[in-house]
């Protein structure tokens, strides 16, 4: 089957840079995903990684190791806005089945 | 462009009645996914179809749930008969297949409340 682990919670403060980890188990890995939810919406999405390294989009930026079956999402300077849910998502090979792991809520404070 | 949409936006029903969630994806998606997410389970993936066929459905909790996709432009998750445990939002979202990865479009979601 498949697992994913990251933190439950994270805080941190205006401006700094935080890190949400994530590591899986998956039959059949092809990429990963990185999604934000604000209380009472949908999960939208942020980065994807399908091969080893960094990507980067603005203030967030996001690493796989295929090898660790690990992966990270990178918040630089933190705005009050970024208070939300993060979630990661193995895609599996295949049919390309997307599971989430349990998320992670950051508090960000003044 | 409109994104996926959704409705009901939120329902209250009595247990034991028949629930019916309805979904439009986005247009060209080849994908589309049924989610359910409780602060107990979190985001659980029920369901999926990749050109109106059904892929995976080891999500569906019971038999009592069941998802149909008739055409690339509509999809419907049913309830028969609801039970409490059932409360949830449920978000429909749908994907286009790329190199670059499979970007997932959610919904607003349907706000289910089982009384």
């Amino acid at each position: 089957g498949q697992s994913l682990e990251q933190p439950s919670e994270v805080t941190a403060v205006e401006g700094a840079i935080v890190q949400i980890n994530c590591t899986y188990q998956t039959s059949g890995f092809y990429g990963l995903s990185w999604y934000q939810q604000h209380d009472g919406g949908a999960p939208t999405f942020l980065s994807y990684n399908a091969l080893d390294g960094l990507e980067e989009t603005g203030r967030f930026s996001s690493f796989l190791s295929r090898s660790d079956s690990y992966g990270y999402l990178l918040l630089q300077e933190l705005q009050m806005k970024d208070s939300a849910s993060y979630f990661c998502a193995v895609e599996e090979t295949g049919g390309f089945k997307t599971i989430f792991g349990a998320g992670t809520r950051l508090f960000v404070k003044a | 462009d409109a994104g996926v949409i959704q409705s009901p936006r939120h329902e209250v029903t009595e247990m034991g009645q028949e629930v019916t969630l309805r979904c439009k994806p986005i247009s060209g998606h080849d994908y589309l996914f049924w989610y359910r997410q409780t602060m107990m389970r979190g985001l659980e993936l029920l369901i999926y179809f990749n050109n109106n066929v059904p892929i995976d459905d080891s999500g569906m909790p019971e038999d009592r749930f069941s998802a149909k996709m008739p055409n690339a432009s509509f999809s419907t998750l049913k309830i028969q008969p609801s039970e409490p445990r059932d409360s949830a939002v449920y978000f429909c979202a749908s994907s286009l297949r790329s190199s670059s990865g499979n970007t997932i479009y959610f919904g607003e979601g349907s706000w289910l409340t089982v009384v």
